[in-house]
């Protein structure tokens, strides 16, 4: 079966850094997706990785190891603002979008 | 209209009743899709429209239908609402950013079925 793996909740300090991860398993690979949530809100994208290494965005950098199954989303300098839930999603071999539940990340002053 | 409209905001409807959710966007989209969000599960997809005139099943089809009769529109119709069919709604529809085929969302759409 197709699964995405990441954690449910993470805590982390505003000025900090915080590593999401997310593992997957899917048939086929087209692309892995990182979208962040505000509460209440609708998804935004904020990265993609189709080759392995590092995309860096800013504040946002995302990292993908394709023969591990693993991306990471590194956020820098946290800000309040920053309080959301993170989803990684993954293009099938089919071109849809598989997506995991979603990291919530809390940021404390 | 700027992205993508959804109607409505939020809706409580009885079980057995009939409801459709509307969704427009003016980006000239060609793929749209309709996902629901369910507390601790990731966004499942329901039905997709990869253009105008043609639809497909995703994940979680059942009890819903849809149909593309041009580019901006795409309504979710629930036939006969039931209690499993609560959850937030969003409607999507993809266009190209810096080669990936990147997903923008509506707002959403509650949906409460009693």
């Amino acid at each position: 079966g197709q699964n995405i793996d990441q954690p449910t909740e993470m805590t982390a300090t505003e000025g900090a850094i915080v590593q999401i991860n997310c593992t997957y398993q899917t048939s086929g690979f087209n692309g892995l997706f990182w979208y962040q949530q505000h509460a209440g809100e609708a998804p935004t994208f904020l990265s993609y990785n189709v080759l392995d290494g590092l995309e860096e965005k800013g504040r946002f950098s995302s990292f993908l190891s394709r023969s591990k199954g693993y991306s990471y989303l590194l956020l820098k300098e946290l800000q309040m603002k920053d309080s959301a839930s993170y989803l990684c999603a993954v293009g099938d071999s089919n071109y849809q979008l598989i997506w995991g539940a979603g990291t919530k990340l809390i940021i404390k002053p | 209209i700027a992205g993508i409209t959804q109607a409505p905001t939020s809706q409580i409807l009885a079980a057995g009743r009939r409801m459709t959710l509307r969704c427009t966007q003016d980006m000239r989209h060609n793929a749209m899709y309709w996902y629901r969000q369910d507390l601790g599960l990731g966004l499942r997809l329901i039905h997709y429209s990869n253009t105008a005139g043609t639809t497909g099943k995703g994940e979680v089809p059942d009890g819903y239908s849809v149909s593309r009769a041009n580019t901006d529109d795409f309504p979710l119709t629930l036939a006969s609402a039931v209690p499993s069919q609560t959850s937030v709604y969003f409607c999507a529809s993809s266009g190209t950013d810096s080669g990936a085929n990147v997903l923008t969302f509506g707002a959403g759409s509650r949906l409460t079925v009693l």
